[in-house]
């Protein structure tokens, strides 16, 4: 069964730094992985999806990699704003039974102004 | 497009009540799934459909029932509620073909059994 990490659990951070949220799976047959964002109370925002045949995605201030030999993705997120305050989590779907999303259990993220 | 939908925000039921969760998707996508969220144990997947008359179990299917008679709805049923159903509902919608199964999750509905 696939199994899903999120390091760290929270992070709080000032404002302006540079950030990196890990996930990491035991399973190397990812067909694609999502990072999503969720606002307290509210659903999940995609942020980014990789296919399993790319290393990395880019949208604005955050980039996405993967890297299926180590059973890692990251999450890098530049001069964070308080705006991005909120719980990320990393989703894996495994090849063979690609409907299904894996997730994490998430990292909540403070930006402190 | 409204996207994902889902209906009631909050619901209270009473142990043994049954109720029905609604989610409907105006993207026309084949994919539809509902999640459960509980505290430290993220997302897990409860029914899911890939088209109007196929629907199949996911990770923790018992106490919910689902079919799928359109494209646009997915409706939810518990049939007996217990406390251990406590719990926030996603509804999510994808494409099945090579739009590589971006999901699209709805705000989810908080439900609480006493």
């Amino acid at each position: 069964k696939q199994e899903v990490t999120q390091i760290p659990a929270a992070l709080s951070v000032p404002e302006g730094e540079n950030l990196v949220l890990n996930c990491s799976f035991t399973d190397s047959a990812i067909y694609n992985l999502q990072w999503f964002r969720q606002d307290p109370g509210k659903g999940l925002t995609s942020l980014l999806l990789i296919q399993s045949s790319q290393r990395e995605q880019t949208s604005g201030r955050l980039n996405a990699s993967l890297d299926k030999s180590s059973g890692r993705s990251t999450l890098y997120i530049a001069a964070s704003q308080p705006g991005d305050s909120a719980t990320y989590l990393c989703a894996f779907r495994l090849s063979g039974s690609a409907r299904q999303l894996t997730f994490g259990s998430g990292t909540q993220l403070t930006v402190l102004p | 497009n409204a996207g994902v939908t889902q209906t009631p925000k909050f619901q209270v039921l009473k142990t043994g009540q049954s109720m029905t969760l609604q989610c409907a998707q105006d993207m026309n996508h084949e994919y539809m799934s509902w999640y459960r969220q509980d505290p430290g144990m993220g997302l897990r997947l409860i029914h899911y459909s890939v088209g109007a008359g196929i629907t199949d179990q996911g990770e923790v299917p018992n106490g919910y029932n689902v079919s799928r008679s359109t494209t646009e709805d997915f409706p939810l049923r518990l049939l007996s509620a217990a406390p251990s159903q406590t719990s926030v509902y996603f509804c999510a919608s994808s494409y099945t073909g090579l739009a590589a199964y971006e999901q699209y999750f709805g705000p989810g509905t908080r439900l609480t059994v006493t």
